[in-house]
């Protein structure tokens, strides 16, 4: 176990709908990352915060947003689903980053993810 | 932005036997280089990582090296089990920025 949890695990809807997904990071944390991982695919990055705030963005559709909360909790909001956007959802948490010499990624959890499948 | 290409994408070794993953970047300033290992519908765990400092790293059957000049970094496993086979994951990152996964190599031990 991660430490990092996310619900639901799994999520049927239809096309044209809007789901939120929920992810609750290791104890301590303040970053939390969203990756989609479609079949058979890789991890896409689609967006970071640290501490509240946008950190960085990837590969994030504008039909999906999300937002990190002061109990830093995430929330992925992905709304006129399309039938392309059926993936499994993770979160992952890390924590502060070492503020020595060359700053690095500090380790990434995962969380057990949302399988989202849309109809 | 950062690249990285992972191969084989899959891999079948006897039980026993070693299996070597190869991974390439193409951003000169990663210095952050994880390993994760996906069984099939779980979580991404990370097995070993290696920061831009160091040229190798080992943790009992597994060990993972990195050549700057060259931009690559490999994942050893020795003495192969069943439970080894699995989704075998790289990706690297420069300073604070977000991971950039390789698309992974499909490894399979064969008792």
């Amino acid at each position: 176990d991660s430490g990092v949890t996310q619900t639901p695990k799994h999520l049927i809807t239809a096309t044209g709908q809007r789901v939120t997904l929920r992810c609750s990071p290791r104890s301590g944390d303040l970053s939390v990352y969203w990756y989609q991982q479609s079949l058979d695919q890789g991890l896409q990055f689609l967006i970071q915060y640290y501490n509240g705030e946008e950190r960085a963005k990837g590969n994030i559709l504008e039909r999906f947003s999300a937002q990190q909360f002061p109990d830093l909790h995430s929330e992925l909001n992905l709304s006129s689903l399309e039938l392309g956007d059926s993936a499994l959802y993770f979160c992952a948490s890390s924590g502060i980053p070492e503020a020595s010499g060359d700053a690095y990624q500090e380790t990434q959890y995962f969380g057990p993810g949302t399988r989202l499948l849309v109809l | 932005g950062e690249n990285v290409e992972q191969h084989p994408s899959t891999l079948s070794v006897q039980e026993g036997d070693s299996a070597v993953i190869k991974c390439t970047y193409s951003d000169s300033a990663s210095n952050y280089f994880p390993w994760y290992k996906q069984e099939l519908g779980k979580r991404p765990q990370l097995i070993i990582d290696i920061r831009s400092n160091v040229g190798e790293k080992k943790d009992q059957r597994i060990a993972v090296t990195l050549n700057k000049t060259a931009k690559h970094f490999s994942l050893h496993i020795t003495e192969t089990q069943p439970e080894d086979s699995a989704v075998y994951f790289c990706a690297a990152s420069a300073g604070n920025t977000p991971l950039v996964f390789g698309k992974g190599t499909r490894l399979s031990v064969i008792a």
